[in-house]
This record gives structure tokens, sequence and C-alpha cells, in this order.
């Protein structure tokens, strides 16, 4: 079976445009989740999904950013008016959802995204 | 808050060597701890986990150490290999967040040099 992935790979865009980033989870996760990596550290939770509950957005930095998802399948990220401080890696993660405990996130290989 | 964070930024072993990395974290009713591997280029892959009720888990190669009173973990590899280079992360769901959402501490990056 697949794993999540994300697209594009790298994006390279000039500061002030939008961006929009793709996150395809594992079939029959219902629970999605976006993550951002700044170079050298660790990842920050921005935002999870879980299916067709109101998305808990308590990690969205700015309202520049915003998120959607159909159903419990694809997902996009976006960015608008992006600046210099945006760069990072965005990474998208997919889990099973069982109330009450952890459930393992399986990660997506990122999408390298530079500001100009 | 709740906080992980680490002490060693990098870390260069010999192959063959054992290795640790340490992890620290704030909120004493944590209960529950993962590592994770990072290869470059790629996203974060589950190694071990451990709950609060444990002292050690032991997987292949891989023993995670919790200790409660001192809110400190550690991930000891075994006869560490080229492959373990990567950077490694401890993580812990937030409880406050309903276990939604991962905690990750900044990194510590293993070399593992020939």
């Amino acid at each position: 079976g697949a794993g999540v992935s994300q697209s594009p790979s790298n994006k390279v865009t000039e500061k002030g445009k939008d961006v929009e980033l793709r996150c395809d989870p594992i079939s029959g996760h219902t629970a999605l989740y976006w993550y951002r990596q700044r170079l050298g550290q660790g990842l920050e939770f921005l935002i999870y999904f879980q299916g067709n509950s109101a998305p808990d957005k308590s990690g969205l930095p700015s309202d520049r950013f915003s998120a959607e998802r159909t159903g419990e399948s694809v997902s996009t990220l976006t960015i608008q008016r992006t600046q210099q401080e945006d760069s990072a890696v965005y990474l998208c993660a997919s889990s099973l959802r069982v109330s009450g405990i952890y459930n393992e996130q399986f990660f997506g290989p990122g999408t390298r995204l530079t500001v100009l | 808050g709740e906080s992980v964070g680490l002490h060693l930024p990098t870390l260069s072993v010999q192959e063959g060597d054992n290795s640790i990395i340490n992890c620290a974290y704030s909120n004493s009713a944590s209960d529950y701890f993962i590592w994770y591997k990072q290869e470059s280029g790629k996203g974060p892959q589950f190694i071990i986990d451990i709950r609060s009720n444990m002292d050690k888990r032991q997987g292949q190669r891989v023993t995670v150490l919790l200790n409660k009173t001192v809110k400190h973990l550690s991930l000891q590899i075994a006869a560490t290999q080229p492959g373990d280079s990567a950077v490694y992360f401890c993580a812990e769901p937030s409880i406050s967040g309903g276990y939604n959402k991962l905690i990750f501490g900044a990194g510590t990056r293993l070399a593992v040099h020939p």
C-alpha cells in the first residue's frame, strides 16, 4: 500500500505570491495533520482534520495560512502572500482515529517551500 | 505549557559503537513518548515508543529509557551502523490537544563514521 504522498516536493516562489501544497493521505486514514519544519528544527503542529468534525486550527501561525480537506481524502494547505519566514518543509501525516489514545501518525516526505 | 527538548544538537559516533540520544520534557502529566528517525529528504519515521508506566522498552537494536523523576528519556542505539545516520526526535502527543497533535523536540543529528 502507498504511504502518504505530497506534492510538489519542492516549491520556489516569490515573496507575496500564494502557494498551495497538496497531501494525499493513506487510504482509510480518517485523521490528517499538517506540520511545519524550519531548517534545523523540530516539527510544529499546524492543523488537524478528523472526518467531518471542525478542524483544529490552533497551530496556524497567521490568517495567511489555511487548509481544506475534502471528506477523508486529499488536503491542501494554502499560504497567501508568502513571506520569507514561511520558508520551511511542510509535512503532512495521516492516521487512523481511535478517540482517547494516540494513533500512530505516518508522515509524507514533505514539500520544501522556499520564498525568495 | 508542554515542551519537549533535547540536550545535544549533534552526536558523532564510530560505526559499531553504541549511541545515546537524550531528551527532556516539561509536563509531569505526559504519559506517552515516541522517538522518530528522520533521514534527509524524508518525513519522520516511528522508531519506538514508551508509556509512562514503563521505565524501559526494547526494540531491535534500540532501547528507550524513561526517568519520570527528572523528566528525561533517552534513546540508545546498539552497534550503530551508517544507516542510522539521521536526525532523531523525541515527541509526545499533546494531552491538552486530545492526543491529536505531536509536540516535537528540536532534534539530534547522529553522524556515524566508518
